[in-house]
């Protein structure tokens, strides 16, 4: 079984200081996990994956996320927000398992102030 | 290319009316997904086709749902007698291929309200 928490659904921060989405996995396998973006009136994008290569993840729009085994985590990151970065962000886990059902997390939505 | 298309983009449904909804996905693109998206929560995955099967359709939440992929294109998610409780945004994906590692492109989804 697999499953994903973001606990906190929404984050508030500043424009130009930096961005930080947590999320934690749980899986019975080797998870893919990923970090999808929706912007209001538009499609879920992704914006990085990890599958099992390196573990710190590079994105699109300066973001990235580290997958740390023993944490069970993926948090995103991002040094300095900008205005645009409002959206929701979704993490993602798929864990294989006989299936390629992916699991979303609930999803937090960053808030960016001027 | 063109991405992933949905229509309509938003349906006003009455309760008891039956409802289909369309995506085409993007050309070439075996795997496809329907999810349900309430709000504020994170995208429900309802069926998911490979070609014009379906290998999964645990997440359909009751027989009144039905979705079809007879050429292994264009998708059609079918709601009969629909109910308030069916109000939400659904969201097709396509990618590639069927393996974990892909990513999914997302459509602009179909709002459906039931009143």
């Amino acid at each position: 079984a697999q499953s994903v928490t973001q606990l906190v659904s929404h984050v508030s921060v500043s424009e130009g200081t930096p961005v930080l989405l947590r999320c934690n996995y749980s899986s019975s396998y080797s998870p893919s996990l990923f970090w999808y973006v929706q912007h209001p009136n538009k499609g879920l994008q992704l914006l990085l994956k990890y599958t099992s290569a390196a573990t710190l993840v590079k994105g699109i729009n300066g973001f990235e996320a580290e997958f740390k085994k023993s944490e069970t985590s993926f948090h995103l990151t991002k040094p300095s927000a900008h205005m645009s970065d409002a959206a929701e962000y979704f993490c993602v886990v798929s864990d294989g398992g006989g299936s390629y059902i992916p699991t979303f997390g609930r999803g937090t939505s960053l808030i960016v102030h001027p | 290319g063109a991405g992933v298309s949905q229509s309509p983009r938003y349906k006003v449904a009455k309760r008891g009316q039956d409802v289909a909804l369309r995506c085409d996905p993007i050309s070439g693109h075996v795997s496809l997904f329907w999810y349900q998206q309430a709000l504020g929560q994170g995208p429900e995955f309802l069926t998911y086709f490979q070609n014009e099967a379906q290998l999964d359709k645990s997440g359909l939440p009751s027989d009144r749902f039905f979705a079809e992929r007879p050429e292994g294109s264009v998708s059609t998610l079918k709601i009969q007698r629909t109910q308030q409780e069916d109000s939400a945004v659904y969201l097709c994906a396509s990618s590639l291929s069927d393996s974990l590692y892909n990513e999914q492109f997302f459509g602009p989804g179909t709002r459906l309200t039931v009143l």
